[in-house]
């Protein structure tokens, strides 16, 4: 079955203390990206990659880091959490940067993050 | 970061009412992507719009691509209740590396 997998699915946390929220897809795709969504702000898009070893920031990429040493791995990494990356993230994937035809991005399933 | 303007916020239907929300930028895009969030999971996409004036349909489901390019609308005839959830809007622009910019979504709610 096609899925992009986050893990975990929730977490809480405290300040200053690293975390990693892993994100796999099992389609090929080139390119992945990170958002997190935040009541009346819709979804806000952290970092992206292309493909395998490019990487860029989005709209709100402090306090975030990312790799893609693999296709089909995008973690999203938080080095120094803070209160304010209390959040609901989302990892997607789709098999090119533009969506042509019938090839939407692909959503995980969702991280609650709560940084205390 | 930039932000479509979408609208309403909220809205409180009947079964069986029809639905319109928009979203609406100051900037241009070049494709327009209505997307549907149930509770508890990402975003699934209804619909995409890729040229200036088109109108799509899937099922009940109607979207338009606003002719300056600035603009596109969703339209929910007769709404039943699996319809509830949020809907969002998503533009994309190729000229900023292929990022989709998103509406802060439309959360529908249907009475019993």
């Amino acid at each position: 079955e096609a899925q992009v997998t986050q893990n975990p699915r929730y977490l809480i946390t405290v300040t200053g203390k690293k975390l990693t929220v892993t994100c796999s897809q099992n389609m090929n795709h080139e390119y992945m990206s990170w958002y997190r969504q935040d009541p009346g702000l819709g979804l806000r898009q952290i970092y992206y990659s292309m493909n395998v070893e490019v990487t860029d920031k989005g709209d709100v990429p402090e306090g975030y880091k990312v790799s893609r040493k693999e296709k089909r791995n995008f973690p999203l990494i938080l080095e120094s959490p803070s209160p304010n990356q209390t959040s609901l993230y989302f990892c997607a994937s789709s098999p090119r940067p533009r969506v042509i035809g019938n090839q939407p991005q692909h959503f995980g399933d969702g991280t609650r993050l709560s940084i205390l | 970061g930039q932000q479509l303007n979408q609208s309403p916020q909220s809205m409180f239907i009947q079964e069986g009412e029809d639905v319109s929300m928009n979203c609406t930028s100051s900037s241009i895009f070049n494709t327009w992507l209505w997307y549907k969030q149930d509770p508890g999971e990402g975003p699934v996409l209804l619909i995409a719009l890729y040229k200036a004036g088109e109108l799509t349909s899937n099922g009940r489901l109607t979207a338009q691509f606003g002719i300056t390019r600035k603009d596109s609308f969703l339209n929910i005839s007769a709404s039943i209740p699996s319809d509830v959830g949020i809907y969002f809007c998503a533009g994309l622009r190729w000229d900023s590396n292929y990022q989709l910019i998103w509406g802060a979504g439309t959360k529908l709610i249907i009475k019993p």
